[in-house]
């Protein structure tokens, strides 16, 4: 199993600019979530999903919407990037919506995004 | 102030030595109690999961909730290099994963 995987590594955008990032997880996960760190600030809900077709805000959604339309993708897209969306962006799955010292969430290894 | 506080360190401690690292926190009907390590340049990994107060242990981690000080620890035993990370707290009431609340997580360093 891939697990998690998170595509782009790095991104450098000018304001105002639009992208996508990838997330992928290839074990039949049901829950799907979007977190931004910054520092000092720990990690903070973007968006989550229950499964497919399924959406709904977290903490900081203003900026950035979700869709899933399977169980394995989840993209998260940036719609005018702001010098404010500088951040890394971390993925996460897990079986369930709850968890436990079995059923966790497993996180992608992060997009490093920059916004000039 | 916010819901979960940790030093953020880095903390330096020789190998070997007994690590404690902490959180403190506001709100009172958290009982869900997670520690998260995070290597360099990689996502969080779950290490610890407790529910409700007391001691859990695995290894050489030990996690210790005392609610009614809203105050929870790690201790890493018999520290070792490989164990230099930030390490994030998580909590929640209600064990869904869209409601834990992460904590901005404390850097330690093992010296060999």
């Amino acid at each position: 199993n891939a697990g998690v995987t998170q595509t782009p590594k790095f991104q450098v955008l000018k304001t105002g600019q639009s992208m996508t990032l990838q997330c992928a997880q290839d074990m039949n996960h049901e829950y799907m979530s979007w977190y931004r760190q910054d520092p000092g600030m720990g990690l903070r809900l973007i968006h989550y999903s229950v499964g497919a077709g399924i959406t709904d805000q977290g903490e900081v959604p203003n900026g950035y919407n979700v869709s899933r339309s399977t169980t394995e993708d989840f993209p998260l897209r940036l719609l005018s990037a702001a010098p404010s969306q500088t951040s890394v962006y971390f993925c996460a799955s897990s079986y369930s919506t709850g968890s436990s010292s079995t059923d966790t969430q497993y996180f992608g290894p992060g997009t490093r995004l920059t916004v000039l | 102030q916010k819901e979960v506080e940790q030093d953020p360190g880095p903390l330096s401690v020789p190998e070997g030595a007994i690590v404690s690292l902490n959180c403190t926190y506001s709100n009172s009907a958290f009982q869900y109690f997670m520690w998260y390590r995070q290597y360099s340049r990689k996502g969080p990994e779950l290490l610890m999961y407790t529910y409700s107060s007391g001691n859990k242990e695995d290894g050489r981690f030990t996690a210790q909730v005392d609610k009614s000080s809203k105050y929870i620890s790690l201790f890493i035993r018999d520290s070792q290099p490989s164990d230099s990370a930030t390490y994030l707290c998580a909590m929640s009431y209600d064990n869904y994963g869209q409601n834990f609340v992460f904590g901005p997580g404390t850097r330690l360093s093992v010296l060999p």
